[in-house]
């Protein structure tokens, strides 16, 4: 059971780049998220989604897109790279009963905008 | 607005001391979770411990335990004989029963178990 794994570990962008990145989870989870986590802070939310196809935005979405066609997959994208975007991100996943509201996290990835 | 405040930057003891970490947080809300994660130096957060607010009794977990205080929104983590895996980034965070199921989370305290 591989949880939530996300891809790349590392990537170092120029200004102005686009990228994706990926979170899949295979715990059948029907809630996903991306969260950022600046040098010395704790996590930030940038979008969530509560099941396929429906997505809203966090606490600092403005840069991001974000798209859940499959209960797996949720992809960051990043258009227009910028340096305030260096961060780590994770992706997490949770699955919503009265009972579980556990969030997994993945390893997250460390992006460096240059 | 939800906030949650760690108020020790970085903490160390030595291996096998008790250590404290303290948390606040201000909410209006009535019904909430409150959270303690790990981050070891691999980045992977780890869930230690959780609180329902409804429930007076502390959560413990092994060498992990709570002293929650709803009056006072204090949320501390007691770590017992504290061992060297236990040297990791530790965040306190609060999920709403009403919000759209994110979690506030504080800055974070650096915990260093010394040999």
């Amino acid at each position: 059971n591989a949880g939530v794994t996300q891809t790349p570990k590392f990537r170092i962008l120029k200004i102005g780049q686009s990228m994706t990145l990926q979170c899949t989870q295979d715990m059948n989870h029907n809630y996903m998220y991306w969260y950022r986590q600046d040098p010395g802070m704790g996590l930030k939310l940038i979008y969530y989604s509560v099941g396929a196809g429906i997505t809203d935005k966090g606490e600092v979405p403005n840069g991001y897109n974000v798209s859940r066609s499959t209960t797996e997959d949720f992809p960051l994208r990043l258009e227009l790279a910028a340096p305030s975007q260096t961060s780590v991100y994770f992706c997490a996943s949770s699955l919503w009963t009265e009972s579980s509201y556990e969030q997994y996290f993945g390893p997250g990835t460390r992006l460096t905008v240059t | 607005a939800q906030t949650v405040t760690q108020s020790q930057p970085e903490m160390s003891v030595q291996e096998a001391e008790t250590v404290t970490l303290s948390c606040t947080y201000d909410t209006s809300e009535n019904n909430y979770y409150l959270f303690w994660y790990k981050q070891p130096p691999s980045r992977q957060m780890i869930l230690v411990i959780r609180q329902e607010a409804y429930k007076q009794q502390n959560a413990t977990e092994n060498r992990f335990s709570v002293n929650f205080q709803k009056a006072a929104k204090s949320f501390s983590l007691k770590i017992s004989d504290s061992q060297l895996g236990d040297t990791a980034m530790y965040f306190c965070a609060i999920r709403l029963m009403d919000s759209n199921y994110q979690l506030i989370w504080g800055a974070g305290t650096k915990l260093i178990i010394k040999p």
